[in-house]
């Protein structure tokens, strides 16, 4: 999306090392952040969210990190493994009472060496 | 996976016809949203549907029209295809104001 960008269009890493993938957003007004996974031939798939008052939020093996500062939002993956191997998007929506109606940057594909 | 079903998976059609595209959203959602992906591209957003009503409107012009159902089912019509409305459409539903659930999509080849 235009408001939406990611610094890397691929990342390779070897199996059980840490993956991050990080994320630029331009509009200071967006409250709400996704990061989705998506496989070749399906749908993006949710992995985990972050509103704007928070700075960290993690889950099973991910954690994200929102700096409002510098406008930028990374994933973390620990203990990557080959079935981590998609393409990666960030999503941003502004604070309009429907959260769905998501920016998304053109994604980063993530590749697991075994 | 998620509770929500598009149908079909495939469509090809060719330039000028009409098309109709399918969505169940998950059990407990409300809102269901429709994007659009072409290859190699993020997700872009064409419009969203509250309680039946139009919540919301991409970038896209009118002949990219929908419906919400009272069981939140939707549907996504076009008319007029052209070539570049070849892409990957996908719908997501959500609860109002919670994160958006995506199906796998409905692949659109337009001739």
């Amino acid at each position: 999306g235009e408001s939406v960008g990611l610094h890397l269009p691929t990342l390779s890493v070897q199996e059980g090392d840490n993956s991050i993938i990080n994320c630029a957003y331009s509009n200071s007004a967006s409250d709400y952040f996704i990061w989705y996974k998506q496989e070749s031939g399906k749908g993006p798939q949710f992995i985990i969210d972050i509103r704007s008052n928070m700075d960290k939020r993690q889950g099973q093996r991910v954690t994200v990190l929102l700096n409002k500062t510098v406008k930028h939002l990374s994933l973390q993956i620990a203990a990557t493994q080959p079935g981590d191997s998609a393409v990666y998007f960030c999503a941003e929506t502004l604070p309009t009472g429907a959260n769905s109606k998501l920016t998304f940057g053109k994604g980063i594909t993530l590749s697991v060496r075994p | 996976e998620t509770g929500v079903t598009q149908s079909p998976t495939h469509l090809i059609k060719t330039r000028g016809q009409q098309v109709t595209l399918r969505c169940s959203s998950q059990s407990g959602h409300n809102t269901v949203s429709w994007y659009q992906q072409a290859l190699g591209q993020g997700p872009q957003f064409i419009f969203q549907y509250y309680r039946e009503e139009e919540n919301g409107r991409g970038n896209f012009p009118p002949r990219f029209s929908g419906l919400q159902f009272p069981n939140y089912s939707s549907e996504l019509n076009v008319n007029a295809l052209e070539l570049d409305d070849s892409a990957l459409y996908l719908c997501a539903s959500s609860t109002r104001g919670g994160a958006p659930f995506f199906g796998p999509g409905t692949r659109l080849t337009v001739l």
